[in-house]
């Protein structure tokens, strides 16, 4: 079954510290991997979308690593800052059924002053 | 930056009165989606369409959403009558090529049905 789960569900970190959130999916074949972040009422915005040929790739502060053999992916946060706070979600497209999108239940960070 | 614009940004509607939503993509994004998100889980995919057909609706209770895009540029989702349990975040998202492809989401609508 074509799956994508999360972890920590849950994280609180102190303002400047960093964090790494975990995605690991089962999703068959693999084609990319997509970091959202989403903010409490708000619509999903894009991090990083991650390909098969990609190990890492960074946006600012936000850094996305990809082992495809393990179906493993991390967002690493370096130097958290309070508006970082938000659920972050793994995503992973299903190419072979219609290519609907697999969805992790996410990461619900808070970051504390 | 382009932007995926929805709207209204917020609804509250009685039951079994009827309800609709407009999105309008990213310009040149020929894919879009109509997820519907309940508070704490991920988005469910309701319709997408390629242009101005319908691709999936899968998901779509038909008896009672209907979603068009006819001229394959802005869309309209709607649902009569509204029921209490579809109270959720209703977002739309583009792509310019479909899900190999970044999709852009829009900031959704906030639906409350009373």
């Amino acid at each position: 079954k074509n799956q994508v789960e999360q972890s920590p569900q849950s994280l609180i970190i102190l303002e400047g510290k960093n964090c790494t959130l975990q995605c690991n999916y089962t999703v068959s074949p693999f084609s990319n991997l997509r970091w959202y972040k989403q903010d409490t009422g708000r619509g999903p915005v894009s991090l990083t979308i991650m390909t098969f040929s990609e190990n890492t790739k960074s946006n600012g502060r936000y850094t996305a690593t990809l082992d495809a053999d393990t179906k493993q992916s991390s967002l690493h946060i370096t130097a958290s800052q309070l508006s970082d706070s938000a659920s972050y979600i793994c995503v992973v497209p299903n190419a072979g059924n219609n290519r609907k999108l697999i969805w992790g239940l996410g990461t619900s960070l808070a970051v504390n002053p | 930056e382009a932007e995926v614009a929805q709207s209204p940004r917020y609804k509250i509607t009685e039951k079994s009165q009827a309800v609709a939503f407009w999105c309008d993509p990213i310009s040149g994004h020929a894919t879009l989606y109509w997820y519907r998100q309940i508070l704490g889980q991920g988005p469910e995919l309701l319709v997408q369409f390629q242009d101005e057909s319908v691709v999936d609706d899968s998901q779509l209770p038909k008896d009672r959403f209907s979603a068009e895009r006819l001229k394959g540029v802005d869309s309209t989702l709607k649902i009569q009558p509204a029921e209490l349990g579809d109270s959720a975040m209703y977002l739309c998202a583009s792509s310019f090529g479909g899900s190999n492809y970044g999709y852009t989401f829009g900031s959704g609508t906030r639906l409350t049905v009373v």
